[in-house]
């Protein structure tokens, strides 16, 4: 099984800040099979992006993510209010597994 | 749109089975889709338990597959989660989700908070 180790636990950042969010692969995952998604409290989670960095429909453009291997990225660039939530990175070789999760929190 | 709505019983005693349902709207589950369900234990993270591709095809998560049971029922538009012998580790919210693709989850239920206590 694949395990997904995401930095830092808590990002506490101002609004317009860049939020810069770490997910590591215990081995290496196809970028094709790479997302993020974001939870706000009570709510769901939202995919953001898949294949490691295509947005999903309906996702502002502040939101990007990069990476291969076993090295990935999410990038908020300016963050607003809304943003605060649990961000997770998950990927999908012979099973599918996520990251324990970052939380942004907006000072 | 594919909307999704879970729903089942709230409270399962432990060694009992947990039963739940997800039922779709906005588009026949027989038309394709992988259609996945997904846990979160309180204040913890997402824990993947399996999807089925509408042809009936399952993919289970291997901690899990020897108790999980996920099945598709066309004629109503519903697929459904058996998680069998739990305990109260099995206490979560529990999420019915679904995308094209096997690999991501697109789209999602608002989630079934189901308890083990007896």
């Amino acid at each position: 099984e694949i395990v997904l180790t995401q930095s830092p636990g808590t990002l506490s950042l101002s609004p317009g800040e860049r939020a810069t969010l770490s997910c590591r692969a215990s081995q290496s995952v196809s970028s094709s099979y790479l997302a993020w998604y974001q939870q706000k409290p009570g709510q769901a989670p939202r995919l953001l992006i898949y294949g490691a960095s295509t947005r999903a429909t309906g996702i502002p453009d502040r939101f990007s993510g990069s990476g291969s291997g076993t090295d990935f990225t999410l990038t908020i660039s300016r963050l607003e209010p809304e943003d605060l939530a649990v961000y997770y990175c998950q990927q999908y070789g012979s099973s599918l597994t996520f990251g324990g999760g970052t939380k942004v929190e907006i000072k | 749109q594919v909307q999704l709505q879970e729903s089942g019983p709230g409270l399962v005693k432990p060694s009992e089975t947990l039963s739940l349902t997800c039922t779709v709207s906005g588009y026949s589950i027989s038309s394709g889709l992988y259609w996945g369900w997904i846990r979160q234990p309180p204040g913890k993270g997402l824990e993947w338990i399996g999807s089925i591709y509408y042809s009936g095809t399952t993919y289970y998560n291997p901690s899990l597959k020897s108790r999980v049971t996920i099945s598709v029922d066309t004629s109503k538009n519903q697929f459904s989660l058996k998680l069998s012998s739990v305990t109260a580790a099995d206490t979560a919210v529990y999420y019915c989700a679904s995308d094209g693709r096997i690999s991501w989850y697109y789209y999602w239920g608002q989630g079934a908070l189901v308890t083990v206590s007896s």
